[in-house]
């Protein structure tokens, strides 16, 4: 069975400053993909970044970068310079062959 | 390139009433996905299509929920008849395959909401 675990339900930080959200997950599967989707009040999810389980690197996209701790089976989601935009709720999701597997999300907060 | 479409957007009806509806995948996706999102929780998977046929809907309640993508591009997603606890965001997601790699792009979401 395959679970993502988000423990953070809510996070705040301040403008211009980096957050990371936390996401562990447990599987199986030798392979699999994490991925991170911004939810904005407007309701679409929005694909951030993607890290595979035999990538070597860490994922980076702009702003968004992943910090991914295999051994941990944590892999969590770093954003740097806040923006009053990047307010939203923010899913950790694990794919293997069978499926898509979400979080139960961290609503991001950003303060002036 | 245009992003997966859904409509309506939004719905509201009375319990025990049908509603449909509508998604159109990214062109060329092969695999459409529908989820149900309720407040507060992140999507659960309903059913998943490769082309027009059905690979995942065990997490589908059957009794009430029907799913088809006759030509193996648009999707439609009914629900009859419908109950309270339905209320919820559906949400239509497409990729190009099944793979782990293979990234969803999702719509923007029809909301329901069941009186």
């Amino acid at each position: 069975a395959q679970k993502i675990t988000q423990t953070q339900p809510g996070m705040f930080v301040q403008e211009k400053e980096a957050v990371t959200l936390d996401c562990t997950y447990d599987t199986s599967d030798p392979s699999y993909g994490l991925f991170w989707y911004k939810q904005p009040s407007s309701g679409e999810m929005i694909f951030l970044i993607y890290q595979g389980s035999y990538d070597q690197q860490n994922a980076t996209e702009g702003r968004y970068s992943l910090n991914f701790q295999k051994a941990r089976k944590s892999a969590n989601l770093v954003i740097s310079a806040s923006q009053l935009g990047d307010s939203a709720m923010y899913f950790c999701a694990m794919r293997t062959a069978s499926k898509l597997t979400f979080g139960t999300g961290t609503r991001l907060q950003v303060t002036l | 390139e245009a992003g997966v479409a859904q409509s309506p957007r939004y719905k509201i009806i009375e319990k025990r009433q049908s509603v449909a509806f509508w998604c159109n995948p990214i062109s060329g996706h092969a695999t459409l996905y529908w989820y149900q999102q309720i407040l507060g929780q992140g999507p659960k998977l309903l059913i998943q299509f490769q082309n027009n046929g059905v690979v995942d809907d065990s997490q589908l309640p059957k009794d009430r929920f029907s799913a088809e993508r006759l030509k193996g591009v648009d999707s439609t997603l009914k629900i009859q008849p419908a109950k309270l606890e339905d209320s919820a965001v559906y949400l239509c997601a497409s990729s190009s395959g099944l793979n782990h790699k293979e990234t969803q792009y999702f719509g923007p979401g029809t909301r329901l909401l069941v009186l």
